[in-house]
């Protein structure tokens, strides 16, 4: 069965400034997705980005971009000029693309404050 | 487009009871999930439809939860009776398919205290 580990329970940056989440996971797969959410308090899942397995190229959202090392097995999510409005709990999902197709293991997500 | 819509967001129940949480998918997806979020913790599936059929109820605690996705679109999860671990928020999500790369969209959740 997948693993998804999250290290870090609690991050906090200043506005404006950049911060990098950790997650590892444990697979023995070859092929999968990995992703991460943004819970804010009303608890509603937001995808924030997803990155395919099969891509070498580390997936960018505007200010969102991954660090993606396979061998590793790491998929870091930085945050970049970070805002207010970007506090909240992240969580790091794997999905694998054979068995279960379309189940989700989560891990026990990274609390981000932002500071004003 | 609507959302994945949930119902009610707030319940208090006492230890024994019965509740039972619905879920209206965005329309058009053939995949419902239920997750259980308890405090401090992911998301942990409990099933998984692929339009009325169950892909993956592996860990739903079949003793006393029970769901079903009648005509392949809303659905309910019923917990009875209910015991104080049971206490998390219900998130229910859809996706257009079962394929990993579909994304999958959240309701905003069903908060559960049992007292």
């Amino acid at each position: 069965a997948q693993t998804v580990t999250q290290s870090q329970p609690e991050m906090s940056v200043q506005e404006a400034e950049t911060v990098t989440l950790s997650c590892t996971y444990d697979t023995s797969e070859s092929d999968y997705y990995l992703f991460w959410y943004k819970q804010p308090p009303s608890r509603q899942m937001i995808l924030v980005i997803r990155q395919e397995a099969y891509k070498q190229q580390n997936a960018t959202e505007n200010r969102f971009s991954v660090n993606f090392q396979k061998a590793a097995k790491s998929f870091s999510l930085k945050i970049s000029d970070s805002q207010l409005g970007d506090a909240a709990m992240y969580f790091c999902a794997y999905r694998s693309l054979n068995t279960n197709a379309g189940k989700s293991t989560f891990g026990d997500g990274t609390t981000l404050t932002v500071k004003p | 487009e609507a959302g994945v819509a949930q119902s009610p967001r707030y319940k208090i129940i006492e230890k024994r009871q019965s509740v039972a949480f619905w879920c209206n998918p965005i329309s058009g997806h053939a995949t419902l999930y239920w997750y259980q979020q308890i405090l401090g913790q992911g998301p942990k599936l409990l099933i998984q439809f692929q339009n009325n059929g169950v892909v993956d109820d592996s860990q739903l605690p079949k003793d006393r939860f029970s769901a079903e996705r009648l005509k392949g679109v809303d659905s309910t999860l019923k917990i009875q009776p209910a015991k104080l671990e049971d206490s998390a928020v219900y998130l229910c999500a859809s996706s257009l398919r079962t394929s990993g790369g579909n994304t999958i969209y959240f309701g905003e959740g069903s908060w559960l205290t049992v007292v």
